[in-house]
């Protein structure tokens, strides 16, 4: 099974400053043959379902601002908001679709105001 | 703009029987390969069935294959989940999601139901 271990499990940052979160995957997700790495990243607000954020571990989804960014390969990636809002506020979710259809997701990170 | 509209949820016993249904709207869904998502309590999702546009395919997580039955009516637009043996580890809102490829990624989700398994 694909495991996705996120950390931290919890950060808090100022605001316009800036947050990391990481996530590392038991076995690579990286396809040699298209050069993809099959792996996705989400947001999800309280009381709100996930919303994707970025896929093929750094293509940003259409409506996503351009302070988060997303890095990475194989087995280590990152999400980064460069400069954090009050509206970031939020539990951020890894998720690999390489092991296709046994899709996993990471155990989540919450990102706070300091 | 893509809705998905989740309906069904409800408090069942253990060993009980739901159907969930997924109404949506603002996409071409016979063409569009849906899947359901489950969020326990205070945990990550997880991906629980997938669907191909046509029905063709169905693919579910190891946790509950055998007890669920994913379906859908491409002329009423509606995706379906039938659960069965439902168990307390079940408890969970259960979204409805989009796949922005087929068994990928989700680019669109409901607001999710509530299923509750308890005695």
């Amino acid at each position: 099974d694909f495991v996705l271990t996120q950390s931290p499990d919890s950060l808090a940052v100022s605001l316009g400053e800036r947050a990391t979160i990481n996530c590392r995957s038991s076995q690579s997700v990286f396809y040699r043959s298209n050069k993809k790495n099959y792996l996705a990243w989400y947001q999800q607000k309280p009381g709100q379902p996930p919303k994707l954020l970025f896929y093929w571990a750094s293509t940003r989804e259409s409506g996503v601002p351009d302070r988060f960014s997303a890095s990475g390969s194989a087995t280590d990636f990152t999400l980064t908001i460069s400069s954090l809002q009050a509206e970031d506020v939020a539990v951020y979710y890894c998720q690999q679709y390489y092991d296709t259809p046994r899709l996993t997701f990471g155990g989540g990170t919450k990102v706070e105001i300091k | 703009e893509v809705q998905l509209l989740e309906s069904g949820g409800d408090l069942v016993q253990p060993g009980g029987s739901l159907r969930l249904s997924c109404a949506a709207s603002g996409l071409t869904f016979s063409s569009t390969a849906m899947s359901w998502v489950r969020q326990a309590p205070g945990k990550g999702p997880e991906w629980v069935s997938g669907i191909s546009g046509s029905g063709d395919n169905t693919h579910y997580a190891d946790s509950v294959k055998g007890r669920f039955t994913i379906s859908r009516d491409n002329s009423k637009n509606t995706l379906y989940l039938q659960m069965n043996g439902l168990r307390v580890e079940d408890t969970a809102i259960y979204y409805c999601a989009k796949d922005k490829f087929s068994l990928a990624t989700f680019d669109s989700w409901g607001q999710g139901t509530l299923v509750t398994v308890s005695s």
